[in-house]
């Protein structure tokens, strides 16, 4: 099992639609949660961190439910901008800050 | 603006040779930083963590004598390829770490190996 799951997509859909991609960890351990997206051949960027309340940054929510080690992310009033692949990441924490990545969920918005 | 870079962002060679990535923390003094790998289609996979004074911590399956780590500086890392093969050809990037636990990533290097 993948330390670090999400399903690769992609995701087709129009502009303006609301978009939810879902992550699921294996180490209960895991301490930090974040969403990064990467754009094709470019570098990861931080979107957000995920803490357990929820938490929300303008168009954009995440969730973190530790019980079921299930994370999510959601997007309204989707852009053509916001076409991207989008990185579910944990950190470990501890003694090292070593982040795990899931493989990434492709999005794609279509005028 | 960028917190991280690195040069060079795209790198051609030929079998055999070495290629030295460098890798600088713009705003922040960084005594660690680490080096990932990705192939296309893969997920980033962490190589090394890079300290600074000591010697670099390198994950399982990487070959510490084939990808050389040079944390000589607070701001400076460099990733050397040694002997580069076609199959070393990647996405190469570094990156160091934020004040949540989070991590500050380089433009990334492209490695090609002919």
């Amino acid at each position: 099992r993948k330390e670090v799951e999400q399903d690769p997509g992609p995701f087709n859909v129009p502009e303006g639609a609301t978009v939810a991609f879902n992550c699921t960890y294996s180490n209960s351990a895991s301490q930090s949660f974040f969403w990064y997206r990467q754009d094709c051949r470019k570098e990861p960027k931080l979107l957000m961190s995920v803490y357990s309340s929820g938490n929300e940054d303008g168009r954009f929510t995440a969730q973190l439910n530790r019980a079921s080690q299930y994370i999510s992310l959601l997007i309204r009033d989707s852009k053509l901008s916001d076409s991207a692949t989008y990185l579910c990441v944990v950190n470990l924490s501890g003694a090292t800050n070593k982040l795990i990545f899931g493989t990434g969920t492709l999005l794609a918005v279509q005028p | 603006g960028a917190v991280v870079s690195q040069h060079p962002s795209r790198v051609i060679c030929k079998s055999g040779t070495s290629v030295k990535i460098e890798c600088r923390s713009l705003d922040f003094q960084a005594t660690t930083m680490f080096w990932y790998r990705q192939f296309p289609k893969q997920s980033l996979m962490l190589m090394a963590t890079s300290n600074e004074g000591s010697k670099a911590t390198y994950e399982q399956g990487v070959e510490k004598d084939k990808f050389l780590i040079n944390h000589a500086s607070l701001t400076l890392s460099t990733l050397t390829v040694t002997s580069a093969h076609p199959e070393d050809s990647s996405f190469y990037i570094c990156s160091r770490d934020g004040l949540y636990n989070e991590q500050f990533f380089g433009p990334g290097t492209r490695l090609t190996v002919l």
